[in-house]
């Protein structure tokens, strides 16, 4: 069975804080997808990260793959309150024929003004 | 930019009834999934639905459970006789190809709550 392990699971920082967020498994995965929710709304694409080692940016934030396509980091650089939300991981896996997505509980964090 | 749209927003149902959550998929997508999240828990697959058929579904997915597209738009979940359990928010998601470069466009989701 496939698990993906984030953490933390919150973060509570001041507004120019930088912050990681990790998402850990023993699986390999296709790809690795990270996702912004909120309340009440469905999870929101950032971005996808396909090849171990992969750094993609996007404005402040910065996506890694492992090399080993195991794992993956978040990282805020110089959080703002806008960034407040909960953001969730999930690997991409063909364990059927067409993939599928395989969730971490998120890590909720809000950036204090 | 296109969305998947999911009606409707909140459904509340006795237990023992029967309810259709519907989606419209983005225009050109061709893979389409329903996840599930219980309140506090992380987003669950039940299933996926590629050509007009089941291609793959979890555990939860039992024969309560049914699928449905019966139009060229329209992509439904239905569940026979709810439980409590159910109680969720189910996520229609669509993909334009199953490639693992493609993220997934989710809805806003329909808050089911099983009394």
């Amino acid at each position: 069975t496939q698990l993906l392990e984030q953490s933390p699971q919150f973060l509570s920082i001041q507004e120019g804080e930088n912050l990681t967020v990790y998402c850990n498994s023993s699986s390999v995965f296709s790809s690795l997808q990270w996702y912004r929710q909120e309340p009440g709304e469905g999870p929101v694409l950032l971005v996808t990260v396909v090849t171990g080692g992969e750094v993609k940016k996007l404005k402040r934030l910065t996506f890694q793959f492992g090399d080993a396509r195991k794992d993956s980091s978040l990282h805020i650089t110089a959080a703002q309150p806008g960034d407040t939300g909960l953001y969730l991981c999930a690997g991409l896996y063909y364990g059927g024929s067409q993939g599928n997505l395989i969730f971490g509980k998120g890590t909720k964090l809000s950036v204090k003004p | 930019e296109p969305e998947v749209t999911q009606t409707p927003s909140h459904q509340v149902t006795q237990m023992g009834q029967e309810v259709i959550l519907r989606c419209v998929p983005i225009s050109n997508h061709l893979y389409f999934y329903w996840y599930r999240q219980i309140l506090g828990q992380k987003v669950e697959f039940l299933v996926s639905f590629y050509n007009n058929e089941i291609s793959e579904k979890s555990e939860i997915f039992d024969d309560q459970f049914s699928v449905e597209r019966p139009d060229g738009s329209n992509f439904t979940l239905k569940i026979r006789s709810t439980k409590l359990e159910d109680s969720a928010m189910y996520f229609c998601a669509s993909r334009e190809t199953r490639g693992r470069n493609y993220g997934y466009t989710f809805g806003s989701g329909t808050r089911l709550t099983v009394v």
